[in-house]
């Protein structure tokens, strides 16, 4: 099946400093993207959707100038947190769906296994 | 008001058990259903997708649809302690790209 990988899975960082995480498709194309926060206890919400090639779809009261989404070619995606605080501590997954996925939702989905931020 | 609601439990059942899980949902808009499992600090992975009202079973997992109620459930047959995660619900539009999750519910098996 198919398989997203994430990277880093777990990062500590100081405060006021930027933290790049990859999410890449590992044998498929990925079209679209999407990055999620999750913090304990709660359910993903999700910060913005990034296609191959142009600019990231961002959701309302996410703030695209702090987390910075680049999305370079058909299988990887980046999620950079720029000038950290310790409010943005959080658990980051990614999901990638293919290209020629033709059912909504059916294997077109895959979850990256998430970054744990910290930031101090 | 949510567009998916999901009691977050915690639910705990003896091993053996049957684990009941529901979602309610207020658009109608929502046509493709999806059950997730996600244990704790990994991403969630896909157990059940429907989009038609009715049942559909994989294994120990029945996945329901009531489109006419807004209403999908989650059964697990014979749980066992490693079916002690968080499931959540998620559901796309038709004309749309996008999850929208429930809120997950923890289920605990205890052997």
């Amino acid at each position: 099946g198919a398989v997203v990988s994430q990277h880093p899975s777990w990062v500590i960082c100081k405060s006021g400093t930027s933290v790049k995480i990859e999410c890449r498709s590992l044998d498929f194309q990925a079209t679209t993207m999407f990055w999620y926060r999750q913090f304990p206890k709660q359910s993903l919400m999700l910060m913005a959707t990034s296609n191959e090639g142009s600019k990231a779809t961002y959701e309302q009261g996410v703030e695209k100038d702090k987390f910075l989404i680049n999305h370079a070619s058909l299988t990887l995606s980046t999620l950079t947190v720029t000038s950290a605080h310790p409010e943005d501590s959080s658990f980051y997954i990614c999901s990638a769906r293919e290209s020629y996925s033709s059912d909504r939702g059916e294997d077109g989905y895959t979850f990256g296994s998430g970054t744990r931020l910290t930031v101090v | 008001q949510k567009e998916v609601e999901q009691d977050p439990g915690p639910l705990s059942v003896p091993e053996g058990a049957i684990v009941s899980l529901n979602c309610t949902y207020s658009n109608s808009a929502f046509q493709y259903f999806m059950w997730y499992r996600q244990y704790s600090r990994k991403g969630p992975e896909l157990l059940m997708y429907t989009y038609s009202s009715g049942n559909k079973e994989d294994g120990r997992f029945t996945a329901q649809v009531d489109k006419s109620s807004k209403y999908i459930s989650l059964f697990i047959r014979d749980s066992q302690p490693s079916d002690s995660a968080t499931y959540l619900c998620a559901m796309i539009k038709a004309a749309g790209n996008k999850l929208t999750f429930g809120g997950g519910t923890r289920v605990l098996v205890k052997p």
